[in-house]
């Protein structure tokens, strides 16, 4: 079973420039979600989709970062315009969705390390 | 609000040495815990879960039990490997289906 890819893997940007993640979650995964991980400490929710819908994007920097789901798979997420504290590791993982605990495992991507000069 | 303790690092140990790395949680109601694993230049890995007290989880020799009472669930490691070296992040779910919430990670070294 293919795991959660996500591209690209390394990415260096001015700041005030734009930046876009692509992540493909697991065949069949109803939920996605977005993580930021800044050095030193542990990956923070970003933003949690439902197949096409958000549940949960309370920690989201909407004034400058947005995401979308389209057609309930594949996901980008988007930082516009860049700042440089928003140089981090951005996981994506995927969970098959609401259910018993037992399908609660969240299965993670490589990520994307972002450095904002 | 819900969160995660874990202990600092960095952890140095020798290969075959005992491994503790304490863990507490605060949260309401009844949550799934987790320990994930992070190798050099890998992703996340789930190492082992617990889903509701006294569960223990456990994995490649690695085990964590879910300690309702003292709100803990500590990994530890009979004899740890050079190959066990990583960063250890511990994590709990509030309730089914929603986000992780991690604690800060704990670098662990094992020498030969």
């Amino acid at each position: 079973e293919a795991g959660v890819a996500q591209s690209p893997r390394y990415k260096i940007i001015e700041k005030r420039q734009s930046v876009a993640f692509w992540c493909n979650p697991i065949s069949g995964h109803a939920t996605l979600y977005w993580y930021q991980q800044i050095l030193g400490q542990g990956p923070k929710l970003l933003i949690q989709f439902q197949n096409n819908g958000v549940v949960d994007d309370s920690q989201l920097p909407k004034d400058r970062f947005s995401a979308e789901r389209l057609k309930g798979v594949d996901s980008t997420l988007k930082i516009q315009p860049a700042k440089l504290e928003d140089s981090a590791v951005y996981l994506c993982a995927s969970s098959p969705g609401y259910g018993s605990r037992g399908t609660d495992t969240q299965y993670f991507g490589p990520g994307t390390r972002l450095t904002v000069l | 609000g819900n969160s995660v303790t874990q202990m600092e690092g960095p952890v140095t140990l020798s290969e075959e040495a005992f491994l503790t790395i304490n863990c507490t949680y605060t949260a309401t109601g009844y949550p799934s815990l987790f320990w994930y694993v992070q190798y050099p230049g890998e992703g996340l890995q789930l190492l082992l879960k617990a889903t509701k007290a006294d569960d223990k989880g456990s994995n490649k020799g690695f085990e964590a039990t879910y300690r309702k009472e003292t709100t803990s669930f500590h990994l530890e490691k009979g004899s740890v490997q050079v190959s066990d070296s990583a960063v250890y992040f511990c994590a709990l779910t509030p309730q089914a289906g929603t986000a992780l919430i991690f604690g800060k990670g704990t670098t662990l070294s094992v020498s030969s």
